[in-house]
This record gives C-alpha cells, sequence and structure tokens, in this order.
C-alpha cells in the first residue's frame, strides 16, 4: 500500500517567486493537513481539507494557500516567497475527517534565496 | 490557547535501557493523542494513537499512556536500540466541539542510544 507522496521533494526558489507544492494522500483517504516545520517554530499547522473543502487554517498569511482535488490530491501554494519560509512542508493524511490516525509524507524541502 | 511542551528536550541512554519521554498539554478538551518519530530530514512516522477515552496503549516495545485531566501523556520505550535514535513528538488533536485532523505538536525529545 502506497503511503504519503509529496513532490517536489526539495525546491530551491528566489526571494519574491509563487511555488507549488503538492501531497498524494494514501489511497482511499479523503482529509489532508499540511504543516510547516522549522528549528524556530517547529511544526505548525497551516491547514486542513475535506472533499475538497478548507476545514480549518492556521495562523499563516494570506501568501500561502491550498486546495484539494476531487481525487483528494492536494496542493498548497505560498506566493511572495520570503526568506522565512525557507522550511519543510509536510502533509498529512488521513481517512476521514473525524479526528482519525495520521499519516505524514516525507515533506519538500523549501530553501528561498 | 493549546500548548503541548515535551520533558526532556534531549536525552542520551545507553542501549537496552528503558526510558520515559513527558509530553503535557495544558487544554484537556482534546480528540486524541498521537505519538510520531522523525528520523533527520525526513518525514513523521505514526507510532501509537491514544482516543481521549483510552488510558493507554501498546505497540511492540512502546507503551503511550494518556491521564487527559492532567493534561499529561508519556511514551515508555522498553530495552531500547541504537535504531531507536529519533526525535520523538507528541500531538494533540484539540476538540473545538467538532471534528479536526488538525494537530497541535510538541517540542519534540531528541533520542540517543548509545550502542
Amino acid at each position: 500500500k502506497a503511503g504519503v507522496t509529496q513532490t517536489p521533494r526539495y525546491l530551491i526558489k528566489t526571494r519574491g517567486q509563487q511555488v507549488t507544492l503538492s501531497c498524494s494522500p494514501i489511497s482511499g483517504h479523503r482529509s489532508v493537513s499540511w504543516y510547516q516545520q522549522t528549528p524556530g517554530q517547529g511544526l505548525q499547522f497551516l491547514f486542513e481539507y475535506f472533499s475538497e473543502t478548507q476545514r480549518n487554517k492556521g495562523n499563516f498569511p494570506g501568501r500561502f494557500s491550498g486546495r484539494q482535488f476531487s481525487n483528494s490530491r492536494s496542493e498548497m501554494n505560498v506566493s511572495t516567497l520570503e526568506l522565512g519560509d525557507s522550511a519543510l512542508y509536510l502533509c498529512a493524511s488521513s481517512l476521514e475527517w473525524r479526528g482519525v490516525e495520521a499519516f505524514f509524507g516525507q515533506g519538500t524541502r523549501l530553501t528561498v534565496v | 490557547k493549546q500548548e503541548v511542551t515535551q520533558i526532556p528536550a534531549a536525552l542520551s541512554v545507553p542501549e537496552g535501557e528503558n526510558l520515559v519521554l513527558n509530553c503535557s498539554f495544558t487544554d484537556s478538551a482534546i480528540y486524541n493523542l498521537q505519538w510520531f518519530r522523525q528520523d533527520p530530514g525526513k518525514g513523521l512516522t505514526s507510532l501509537l494513537l491514544i482516543q481521549s477515552s483510552q488510558r493507554e496503549q501498546t505497540s511492540g516495545r512502546l507503551n503511550a499512556s494518556l491521564d487527559k485531566s492532567s493534561g499529561r501523556s508519556t511514551l515508555y520505550i522498553a530495552a531500547s536500540q541504537p535504531g531507536d535514535s529519533a526525535t520523538y513528538l507528541c500531538a494533540v488533536r484539540p476538540h473545538y466541539g467538532g471534528a479536526t485532523n488538525k494537530l497541535i505538536f510538541g517540542t519534540g525529545t531528541l533520542l540517543a542510544v548509545q550502542p
């Protein structure tokens, strides 16, 4: 059974650019959540999606956005990149939107220069 | 505002020791609590999920307990091995009066098991 797949694994972008990260959840899972991990702030919740609808959003600026498709795959987008956006972005997959176990992908390492 | 703290921040033990990692949270209104491990530069691996109505869960050499009223969870690792070296994270799923899969993470415990 395939796990959570995140692409790309590594990205280097320049300040001011935008970036799109992709997450394919475990087959049959319908809930996807996104997290940002940095050495200073730890793991912070970005947003969660279920059935193509955003159910919860963390305390991040509007430059961070996301969406979920009908096949449950999800993308997150960061516009006007800042140096502080450099982080490991992790996607979590869950079967339902009812507080069930979360399974994480390997993450996308974004470096903004 | 829910805050999750893990003590100690780092721990080094010789192989074979039994050890306990601690996690505390400020708001007892949680759906469940999940323990993860993270290897350097990698994603998170789920270890155990404890529902708010449960007191403990076991998986192999791992045992996690939950005392919701006091805001505490512990992860017990028996007979530690060098392969257990990783960062261990606990996360609570807050109960806002509705379902959510949002996780609030602790600061992590970096474990090193010396051969």
